[in-house]
């Protein structure tokens, strides 16, 4: 079955750096785009990134454009976003997420993790 | 952006209640709506595509219907699985912007 394991998150201070990875397994990774979305504490979800199944192609919403990069690598079956000049509003449990085709939602998710932005 | 709007912010009901969440986009997204479903602590799960699919071992008591800018998710009789959060998200914009609606949740009366 598809499972999506995210590490990486943790406490760091504003303006500092991290990286989010994303291990996949149970289907073709390289077949399929890949999405972050996260969840600040007690709101709603948000789109944050995605990157298409070879990597080629990747769009960011505004919140993050510029600070944050999405990138895969096929060959280990992992999704990456390396998040830099972060800020107390990036707190949030991010969740790696696939795609299940082109204009297509996504259909599975990770259990999250937590990154929190806090001096 | 497509700004999606999620009514009401919370419902009570008691089990075995029909209920019917809304949503509503700021712009036509023909059928491109899904539903999630979250509990607390939970990754969320897909219930609904294209407005009105259910995703694979969804009980047929959630559907979904709408088209363009009014869709809706309706449970036909609440189980105690189902209290949870519901969220909707639109995925026709190009490039892609994808947004969600800010959530409802159902809570035992």
């Amino acid at each position: 079955q598809v499972q999506l394991v995210e590490s990486g998150g943790g406490v760091v201070q504003p303006g500092r750096s991290l990286r989010l990875s994303c291990a996949a397994s149970g289907f073709t990774f390289s077949s399929y785009g890949m999405h972050w979305v996260r969840q600040a504490p007690g709101k709603g979800l948000e789109w944050v990134a995605v990157i298409s199944f070879d990597g080629s192609n990747k769009y960011y919403a505004d919140s993050v454009k510029g600070r944050c990069t999405i990138y895969r690598d096929n060959s280990k079956n992992t999704l990456f976003m390396q998040m830099n000049s972060l800020r107390a509003e990036d707190t949030a449990v991010y969740y790696c997420a696939k795609s299940s085709g082109s204009y297509a939602p996504i259909d599975y998710w990770g259990q999250g993790a937590l990154v929190t932005v806090s001096s | 952006e497509i700004v999606m709007t999620q009514s009401p912010a919370t419902l009570s009901v008691s089990p075995g209640e029909r209920v019917t969440l809304s949503c509503r986009a700021s712009q036509s997204v023909s059928s491109n709506l899904a539903w999630y479903q979250q509990k607390p602590g939970q990754a969320p799960r897909l219930l609904i595509y294209g407005a009105s699919t259910r995703a694979t071992g969804i009980p047929a008591r959630f559907s979904g219907s709408g088209s363009g800018t009014e869709f809706t998710l309706t449970i036909s009789s609440l189980q105690s699985e189902d209290f949870a959060v519901y969220h909707c998200h639109q995925y026709i914009q190009w490039p892609p912007m994808y947004t969600f609606g800010q959530g409802t949740k159902l809570e035992i009366k």
